[in-house]
């Protein structure tokens, strides 16, 4: 298998772009996928692949990936942003995903 | 709208027994991949175990393999996770979530609790 490794919190203003990032071998491979997850409530995809991003995602979020790191961006942070954030991917045997240890975002 | 209800976490000591369910309605279940993930509260999240279309593909963390079995009834359109050798380190929140990668739609969760 491998990691995902994520830091554990950032900050941003309101209105201003933060990039969370996620590293991890998994990533030459799989592309990421990224979860939010507000307290109590259960994870909801929020962008995967390329450049996918589900129904309801607002445009301010946005992914990428470099070599072995995904990063995702929020662009113009709303206070509902404020929320875990969760990298994945498809671990080395293709078969299980894997999960970083998740980003806790605050805009303040 | 998809709904991923699951049911039959309660408490329970250590070496015994649950079976999880996931009732699932809004979308075509038998075409599509499942998987159960656990989280302690507070902590990341833990992926358990993959079932495919038909049952009989499926996929198991190294940390349930052995213990755990994961099944399906499509014509009743649910997803099952047969848990057995129940441990402390089992405690959390089970999610039973859509798809094969990503993840599309998660339920909201049933809580285990392990202990003496």
């Amino acid at each position: 298998s491998s990691e995902l490794t994520q830091e554990p919190s950032v900050s941003v203003a309101l209105g201003q772009t933060v990039r969370i990032s996620c590293q991890g071998d998994s990533l030459r491979s799989y592309y990421a996928s990224w979860y939010q997850q507000k307290a109590g409530q259960a994870p909801l995809l929020v962008f995967y692949g390329i450049s996918d991003r589900p129904s309801g995602t607002p445009d301010r979020f946005s992914g990428s990936t470099s070599d072995n790191t995904a990063s995702l961006t929020v662009t113009g942070a709303e206070a509902e942003d404020e929320a875990e954030y969760f990298c994945s991917s498809r671990d080395t045997s293709g078969q299980l995903l894997l999960f970083g240890g998740g980003t806790k975002l605050t805009v303040i | 709208d998809v709904q991923l209800v699951e049911s039959g976490g309660g408490s329970v000591q250590p070496g015994g027994s649950l079976r999880l369910s996931c009732a699932a309605s809004g979308f075509d279940f038998s075409d599509s991949e499942m998987n159960w993930l656990r989280q302690v509260p507070g902590k990341g999240l833990e992926y358990l175990s993959y079932i495919g279309t038909s049952g009989s593909t499926k996929y198991y963390a190294d940390s349930v393999r052995g213990r755990f079995a994961i099944s399906r009834d499509n014509a009743k359109d649910s997803l099952y996770l047969e848990m057995q050798s129940l441990r402390a380190e089992d405690t959390g929140v089970y999610y039973c979530a859509v798809g094969g990668y990503p993840l599309r739609y998660w339920g909201q969760g049933t809580l285990v609790s392990v202990s003496a």
